[in-house]
């Protein structure tokens, strides 16, 4: 079966820009997460969505959010761009919230660069 | 979210077992252990988890001390395949709130051929 997906894979932005990054859950996930990574941070969570309704956010600004669709898909939107949120971002999708009956399925990422 | 203690890294022949050390000595009683893993160039991968009993997967098998205060993943033929940073997670899924992963730095592990 297909897995997760995410598009673009690769995309630079310049600083004050907005991005919007795609995520296609694997078919009959209802559960979608976006993590963010960097070298310094690691993998740190942003917000997880269930049934369309954001359920639970990461420590991040209000320039972070995102959203979910009814047939599950998920896109999250990063506004006014800075240096700092160069970073590959990774969504992860579910049967269920808890990730118990098979764990988290994760993309590959979308790698942002912002100059 | 209880804090888990992993090497910062380990090495390994080629077709020989692998034990990846965890030590989580604040785990509550209702927090699952979560093994996940990161190749190069690709988001984490599940590998197991486990609360209480010992569990095997196609994947992996996981040993949990009596006290729940370790825990061991154990990759029983280890392959070039398998070199990636391996990452042990506690999450209580009874939190609301818990319903995510926390990624510690892991363990990178290099297998020689």
């Amino acid at each position: 079966k297909a897995g997760v997906t995410q598009t673009p894979r690769y995309l630079i932005k310049t600083r004050g820009q907005q991005v919007t990054l795609s995520c296609s859950p694997i078919s009959g996930h209802r559960s979608v997460s976006w993590y963010q990574q960097t070298p310094g941070q690691g993998l740190q969570f942003l917000f997880e969505y269930f049934s369309e309704t954001q359920r639970n956010k990461g420590n991040f600004p209000g320039r972070f959010s995102g959203r979910q669709f009814s047939n599950s898909r998920s896109e999250m939107n990063v506004s006014t761009l800075e240096l700092g949120d160069s970073a590959l971002y990774l969504c992860a999708s579910s049967l269920s919230r808890t990730g118990l009956l098979h764990g988290y399925t994760f993309g590959s990422g979308t790698r942002l660069t912002v100059v | 979210d209880a804090k888990t203690t992993q090497p910062n890294s380990m090495e390994s022949n080629e077709e020989e077992p692998v034990h990846l050390p965890c030590n989580h000595s604040t785990i509550s009683g209702t927090d699952y252990i979560h093994w996940y893993r990161q190749l190069p160039s690709q988001g984490p991968e599940y590998v197991i988890h486990g609360l209480t009993s010992n569990v095997n997967n196609r994947m992996a098998s996981l040993a949990i001390a009596e006290d729940r205060k370790s825990s061991t993943l154990i990759l029983h033929r280890a392959t070039l395949r398998d070199a990636a940073v391996y990452y042990c997670i506690l999450r209580d899924v009874k939190v609301d709130s818990s319903y995510k992963l926390i990624f510690g730095s892991g363990t990178r592990l290099l297998v020689r051929p």
